[in-house]
């Protein structure tokens, strides 16, 4: 079945404390992304990836970090969680690395993350 | 800033009656304006999608309105069910140096009563 894959899926820590949610694709799509969907504002964009080891910001990147060492694994890491990046997180990948934006993006089933 | 403007923020039909869900947007560099539909505990997931240079498209009971002279695209959809009660997402994307950014609206949490 095809599928973007998410863990944890619910996560509460504590301010400070290094964390990472992972993305997994078994459909080898070049393009991965991160969102966060936040109540009132939709879902913003956080981090893309065209393709392995091509990483850029999108609208919200501050204190988070992502690699794309494989294909199929796109990581977000938050190094030192504050309570403002409490937020539902959901991965999303794309087929495909031409520049025809019309292509469906699929996302996985989100990580909620509480930062105490 | 808000790129994306969506309207309402929640909507209550009652079964049968027809669903409207408008949004507007600002850069006409845009080239590709998708709906998602969201249930709880789920990702968002493709609905319907169209392109600038059409002004509907239909599939089955969903039906996007596109005026690009306005800047405006909406979302029907007819005979509502008690199954389509979901959180809705217009969004916009353009190719280039831009290439799969979604740029989403505020969401729309709609209700079907039976």
């Amino acid at each position: 079945e095809a599928q973007v894959t998410q863990n944890p899926r619910y996560l509460i820590t504590v301010t400070g404390k290094k964390l990472t949610v992972t993305c997994s694709q078994n459909m080898n799509h070049e393009y991965m992304s991160w969102y966060r969907q936040d109540p009132g504002l939709g879902l913003r964009q956080i981090y893309y990836s065209m393709n392995v080891e091509v990483t850029d910001k999108g609208d919200v990147p501050e204190g988070y970090k992502v690699s794309r060492k494989e294909k199929r694994n796109f990581p977000l890491i938050l190094e030192s969680p504050s309570p403002n990046q409490t937020s539902l997180y959901f991965c999303a990948s794309k087929p495909g690395h031409s520049k025809i934006s019309n292509q469906p993006q699929h996302f996985g089933d989100g990580t909620r993350l509480s930062i105490l | 800033q808000q790129q994306v403007k969506q309207s309402p923020q929640s909507l209550i039909v009652q079964k049968g009656g027809i669903s409207i869900i408008n949004c507007a947007y600002e850069n006409t560099a845009f080239d590709y304006f998708p709906w998602y539909q969201q249930f709880p505990g789920k990702g968002p997931a493709l609905l319907i999608a169209i392109r600038p240079d059409v002004s509907e498209k239909k599939e089955g009971r969903f039906t996007i309105s596109f005026n690009k002279s306005a800047k405006q695209f909406s979302l029907h959809i007819m005979d509502s069910q008690p199954g389509d009660s979901a959180t809705y997402f217009c969004a916009a994307s353009r190719g280039g140096t831009s290439y799969g950014k979604l740029t989403f609206g505020q969401g729309t949490i709609l209700t079907v009563h039976p």
